[in-house]
């Protein structure tokens, strides 16, 4: 597709319940990064992938979140054993290049995915 | 660490006028300056991107400033519409790779 891509658009979860958020990536790009927006906090960092590998997950708040990428594209950012604090929306986005000052760091965004735990 | 700052926090503005968004941030050793736009309920709409060695880009009626040894960026919206009316961010990237987002400008643009 022309844009990044997520699923589930919405997300409705019982506490405690495993949840698994998709995320594709414009074709091409090599980088790909996970945020959270949520009312308290503001729009804050999770983790980024270079290919497939995952040199920074400093943002993940806690071990109950994890993120895979497969294939060098599509990604999966998964929360075991939700808690109400990980009511939030989702936002995945991907760049060209992930390498020091160059026009291919533009980062491009998804709609997001709303979670909601009840 | 890195603080992005967002003023103002809101802006109501009649159809027309020509207005100025600032974003300031606390460590001037950055990779670039992004703005951005988010319409309620949506992602974020990519506006402008601003690398470390660039003072400014243009894109049809906004214009976007970087000074780093200030540690200061402006969006300049001429001309601006009912249809402006959204959240704008700006977020920096440092040698870290993640982007660092301000709280935002929630502007109004009045009919």
């Amino acid at each position: 597709g022309a844009g990044v891509s997520q699923s589930p658009s919405n997300k409705v979860t019982e506490k405690g319940k495993d949840v698994e958020l998709r995320c594709d990536p414009i074709s091409g790009h090599t980088a790909l990064y996970w945020y959270r927006q949520s009312l308290g906090q503001g729009l804050e960092f999770l983790i980024y992938f270079q290919g497939n590998s995952a040199p920074d997950k400093s943002g993940l708040p806690s071990d109950r979140f994890s993120a895979e990428r497969t294939g060098g594209s599509v990604s999966t950012l998964t929360i075991q054993r939700t808690q109400q604090e990980d009511s939030a929306v989702y936002l995945c986005a991907s760049s060209l290049v992930l390498a020091g000052d160059s026009t291919g760091n533009e980062q491009f965004f998804g709609p997001g995915t709303r979670l909601t735990v009840l | 660490k890195q603080e992005v700052t967002q003023i103002p926090a809101a802006l109501s503005v009649p159809e027309g006028e020509n207005l100025v968004l600032n974003c300031s941030f606390t460590d001037s050793a950055i990779y670039n300056l992004q703005w951005f736009r988010q319409d309620p309920g949506k992602g974020l709409t990519s506006l402008l991107l601003i690398q470390s060695s660039q003072r400014e880009q243009t894109s049809g009626r906004l214009n976007a400033s970087l000074d780093k040894s200030s540690g200061r960026s402006t969006l300049y919206i001429a001309a601006s519409q009912p249809g402006d009316s959204a959240t704008y961010l700006c977020a920096v990237r440092d040698s870290s790779y993640k982007l660092i987002f301000g709280s935002g400008t929630r502007l109004l643009v009045r009919p």
